[in-house]
């Protein structure tokens, strides 16, 4: 099936740095990547939707100037944590749709943050 | 609201168990229910769907039925082995666009 790749998987930064998560999607052209995330104990919650080419579009309540999200080609997603405080060290996972007959959702492996 | 509410875990079995990890969902219209497994290092895969009520989803010796009724999804499997030891997740999805996770139950199977 297809693949979508996550990287890194486990990151530790300071407070105040950044941090940049990939998602690439491997052997398809994903024109729509989802980015979630997931405290402990608690459900994946959907920060953003991601569209090739456009603004991303967040959920209410998710800062947009702190969880940039570029999406500048079709299989290439990133979500950068900026000034990372202790309270954003959490899972992040994208997924990838392809659309059409069978429409299916593809994850990453997740990516977990930790703020120190 | 849509939610998904799922049993906490961890979940520990013996091999050869009886399994049943149970999923309630609140929905307005006609969602799709999934429950997608991650196996450690791994990102999530899905286990198996149902689209419509009274469907059944079945892979890998798993079952889950769309209970409408009782807004249910309850994922089962008759005999579980170590291999089966994973996260699961349940979720609803309406046309493919925002998913909707319940909280993750863990499966431990012990040999």
């Amino acid at each position: 099936g297809a693949v979508v790749s996550q990287h890194p998987s486990r990151v530790i930064c300071k407070s105040g740095t950044s941090v940049k998560i990939e998602c690439r999607s491997l052997d398809f052209q994903a024109t729509t990547m989802f980015w979630y995330r997931q405290f402990p104990k608690q459900s994946l919650m959907l920060m953003a939707t991601s569209n090739e080419g456009s603004k991303a579009t967040y959920e209410q309540g998710v800062e947009k100037d702190k969880f940039l999200i570029n999406h500048a080609s079709l299989t290439l997603s990133t979500l950068t944590v900026t000034s990372a405080h202790p309270e954003d060290s959490s899972f992040y996972i994208c997924s990838a749709i392809i659309q059409g007959a069978g429409t299916e959702a593809f994850f990453g492996q997740g990516t977990r943050l930790t703020v120190v | 609201g849509n939610s998904v509410t799922q049993m906490e875990g961890p979940v520990t079995l013996s091999e050869e168990a009886f399994l049943t990890i149970n999923c309630t969902y609140t929905a307005t219209g006609y969602p799709s229910l999934f429950w997608y497994v991650q196996y450690p290092g791994e990102g999530l895969q899905l286990l198996l769907k149902a689209t419509k009520a009274d469907d059944k989803g079945s892979n890998k010796g798993f079952e889950a039925t769309y209970r409408k009724e009782t807004t249910s999804f309850h994922l089962e499997k008759g005999s579980v082995q170590v291999s089966d030891s994973a996260v699961y997740f349940c979720a609803l999805n309406y046309n493919f666009n925002k998913f909707y996770f319940g909280s993750g139950t863990k499966l431990n199977v012990k040999p």
